[in-house]
């Protein structure tokens, strides 16, 4: 399977303000990039579909504008949480696949805390 | 709309037994179900894919099967160790570079 770096892996921030998450996929070019997140004890809900060189897909109830995706090369998407609030608190993942019948390979996640 | 149901119950073992984890699903015909181990604080690692035209699977101590009929997965760790103490997650996919739908999980705890 593919190789997935995800960054950073915790991340604590004030409310109001702006973080960047990013999923590189290390050794294999990824047109397409999952990003999901896990509330505790709740399984994984997909927030959005980053492709490579266009807009990503998003989920019905995510916020476009709030939960901002770029996917400018076929081994980076990041993710951006605008305007943080404390309910946006939560594990946010990325994966990626290689093929139709293989497994998601998943990032480790990044665990933010807003305060 | 598609709910996939997961035991939300713990499942304590003996060291040695074999754990039944349980997934089933309604209002969706997957291409294929795929089951993940998912440790705390952690992304979900990739364990078995079984299609809907397969009954069964197999991977050293994992065994997954597949009935459409009763839209039910069984996922088997036989001989258990207490290093299988995790959460593990059941997906379903309906094909393609598409999205997976997940299953809240089953924690699994294996005692020695």
């Amino acid at each position: 399977g593919a190789v997935v770096s995800q960054h950073p892996s915790w991340v604590i921030c004030k409310s109001g303000t702006s973080v960047k998450i990013e999923c590189r996929s290390l050794d294999f070019q990824a047109t397409t990039m999952f990003w999901y997140r896990q509330f505790p004890k709740q399984s994984l809900m997909l927030m959005a579909t980053s492709n490579e060189g266009s807009k990503a897909t998003y989920e019905q109830g995510v916020e476009k504008d709030k939960f901002l995706i770029n996917h400018a090369s076929l081994t980076l998407s990041t993710l951006t949480v605008t305007s943080a609030h404390p309910e946006d608190s939560s594990f946010y993942i990325c994966s990626v696949t290689i093929g139709q019948w293989d497994g998601y390979t998943f990032g480790s996640g990044t665990r933010l805390t807003v305060v | 709309s598609q709910k996939i149901e997961q035991n939300s119950e713990a499942l304590n073992i003996q060291e040695g037994k074999t754990a039944t984890l349980t997934c089933n699903y309604t209002n969706y015909s997957p291409a294929y179900l795929q089951w993940y181990r998912q440790d705390p604080g952690r992304g979900p690692v990739f364990l078995l894919l079984i299609r809907e035209n397969e009954k069964e699977k197999r991977k050293e101590r994992l065994k997954v099967t597949f009935d459409t009929t009763l839209k039910q997965s069984l996922f088997h760790i036989t001989a258990s160790q207490p290093a299988d103490s995790a959460t593990y997650l059941c997906a379903l996919g309906p094909g393609g570079y598409n999205k997976l739908i997940f299953g809240a999980g089953t924690r699994l705890a294996v005692h020695p």
